[in-house]
C-alpha cells in the first residue's frame, strides 16, 4: 500500500506485482516529461519520457500516462522486482526553457 | 560514452574553505546544470549553462559560483559555505534546448558535500 510520510511518499508492493507511482506536475505550458529513478547514493537514471502531444507510451515493462487535463503522470512497472527498489522521480520540462523540474518523488519498497 | 562524470564523489569542507566541484560530459551537450538535493528531496535546479553562458540562475547566494570553461566541463567553486549547503550536487547534461529536442538530461553520480 502507499504511505504518505513527512518528506517522500512510500509505495510497497509485492515482487511480481504490478506498480503505479503517480504524479502531478505543476504548470500547464510543460510539454515534455520524464520518469527518473533514483537509487540510494546515485545520480538520476532516465526510464522514460512522453512529449505533451501524446497520452501514453510504452517501454520495456513500463508505461507512463498522462493527463493533461488535470496536470496528472503515472509510472506503471510492469512484474515489479527487487531491483525496482528505489526512489522514482517524475520531471516536467517548461516549454521555451532548459528547466527540468522535479516532482515530489515515491519511494518503491518491493517486498519478496 | 553516455556519462556524467563528476568529482570528487565526496567532499567535506570548513566554512571557511574554498573548493570546487567538477563535472564532464563528451556527449556533445550543448546545455549542462548544477542541482542541489537534499535527503528526500527532489533535486532542485541551480544554475543552467547553455552554449558555456549562464542562461539560468536560480536566485543561487553568490558563495556557489559556477563556471563553464568549455563545451565538456562545468565547474561549481564554493566559498563560505554554511552547514545547511550540505547535500548531494548534481551535474547533467542535455543536447540543446529540452523544447527542441525533447531529450532527457543526463546526470552525473553527484557529490556528497559535508560543510563543517
Amino acid at each position: 500500500g502507499e504511505s504518505v510520510g513527512l518528506h517522500l511518499p512510500t509505495l510497497s508492493v509485492q515482487e511480481g506485482d504490478n506498480s503505479i507511482i503517480n504524479c502531478a506536475y505543476s504548470n500547464s505550458a510543460s510539454d515534455y516529461f520524464i520518469w527518473y529513478k533514483q537509487e540510494s547514493g546515485k545520480g538520476p537514471q532516465f526510464i522514460i519520457d512522453i512529449r505533451s502531444n501524446m497520452d501514453k507510451r510504452q517501454g520495456q515493462r513500463v508505461t507512463v500516462l498522462l493527463n493533461k487535463t488535470v496536470k496528472h503522470l503515472s509510472l506503471q512497472i510492469a512484474a515489479t522486482q527487487p531491483g525496482d527498489s528505489a526512489v522514482y522521480f517524475c520531471a516536467e520540462v517548461l516549454s521555451g526553457t532548459y528547466k527540468y523540474i522535479f516532482g515530489t518523488g515515491t519511494r518503491l519498497k518491493v517486498l519478496a | 560514452d553516455t556519462e556524467v562524470t563528476q568529482t570528487p564523489k565526496h567532499l567535506v569542507m570548513g566554512m571557511t574553505n574554498k573548493k570546487s566541484l567538477k563535472c564532464e560530459q563528451h556527449m556533445g551537450h550543448r546545455a549542462m546544470y548544477w542541482y542541489k538535493q537534499k535527503a528526500k528531496k527532489p533535486p532542485e535546479l541551480m544554475f543552467v549553462y547553455s552554449y558555456e553562458k549562464l542562461s539560468i540562475n536560480e536566485s543561487v547566494p553568490s558563495r556557489f559560483s559556477p563556471e563553464c570553461p568549455n563545451s565538456s566541463l562545468l565547474n561549481l567553486h564554493l566559498h563560505a559555505l554554511q552547514p545547511e549547503d550540505s547535500a548531494l550536487y548534481l551535474c547533467a547534461s542535455s543536447p540543446r534546448r529540452a523544447v527542441e529536442s525533447n531529450t532527457e538530461a543526463f546526470f552525473g553520480q553527484g557529490t556528497r558535500l559535508t560543510v563543517v
